[in-house]
């Protein structure tokens, strides 16, 4: 069974302060990977999809990438801002890659202090 | 567009009531998903549905019905509240179950059963 699991749980940083977010899972048989942003009361927001044959993805200061065969992919965010503060999470698609399911992780909630 | 949204926004049962969860999209997606967060851990998956007529179960189904009787509606079905089914419910839709498509996600529903 498919587990995904983000570590840490929590993180605080100083403005300004690259990082990296981290997110593993067990099954390498997976379609692709999200990473998501959640504020506090609010939907998700996909920030980044990884399909299984690609090995990193950009947009702006964040860059997400994908080791498959070892069952990883960090989020890593440039010149973090507080406006960054927010929960992220990682979500793998696994066969069959035609329903659309997700399965997630528990997020790790950051925070980015001025 | 206003995307995915949801009503209510928050709501208290006690336990055996029931309540249906309204969940519309307004972007012609065929598929659509009913999640649940528990504080602190990832969303759950409990419905699917790939087009009007059709779904199907996901995860953590138990205690929860689903209709797709149109493209744009997808509500969710509480009989019998339980304290277990306190959550924040996320609904959410995707053009296909393609590995390229995203999920779009809905502000959430926070129950609680008391």
């Amino acid at each position: 069974k498919q587990e995904v699991t983000q570590i840490p749980a929590a993180l605080s940083v100083p403005e300004g302060e690259n990082l990296v977010l981290n997110c593993s899972f067990t099954d390498s048989a997976i379609y692709n990977l999200q990473w998501f942003r959640q504020d506090p009361g609010k939907g998700l927001t996909s920030l980044l999809l990884i399909q299984s044959s690609q090995r990193e993805q950009t947009s702006g200061r964040l860059n997400a990438s994908l080791d498959k065969s070892s069952g990883r992919s960090t989020l890593y965010i440039a010149a973090s801002q507080p406006g960054d503060s927010a929960t992220y999470l990682c979500a793998v698609r696994p066969p069959p890659g035609n329903t659309g399911k997700l399965i997630f992780g528990q997020g790790t909630t950051l925070q980015v202090k001025p | 567009n206003a995307g995915v949204t949801q009503t209510p926004k928050f709501r208290i049962l006690k336990i055996g009531q029931s309540m249906t969860l309204q969940c519309t999209q307004d972007m012609n997606h065929n598929y659509m998903y009913w999640y649940r967060q528990d504080p602190g851990m990832g969303l759950k998956l409990i419905y699917y549905s790939v087009g009007a007529g059709i779904t199907d179960k996901g995860e953590v189904p138990n205690g929860y019905n689903v209709s797709r009787s149109t493209t744009e509606d997808f509500p969710l079905r509480l009989e019998l509240a339980a304290p277990s089914q306190t959550s924040v419910y996320f609904c959410a839709s995707s053009e296909t179950g393609g590995l390229h498509n995203e999920q779009f996600f809905g502000p959430g529903t926070r129950l609680t059963v008391l």
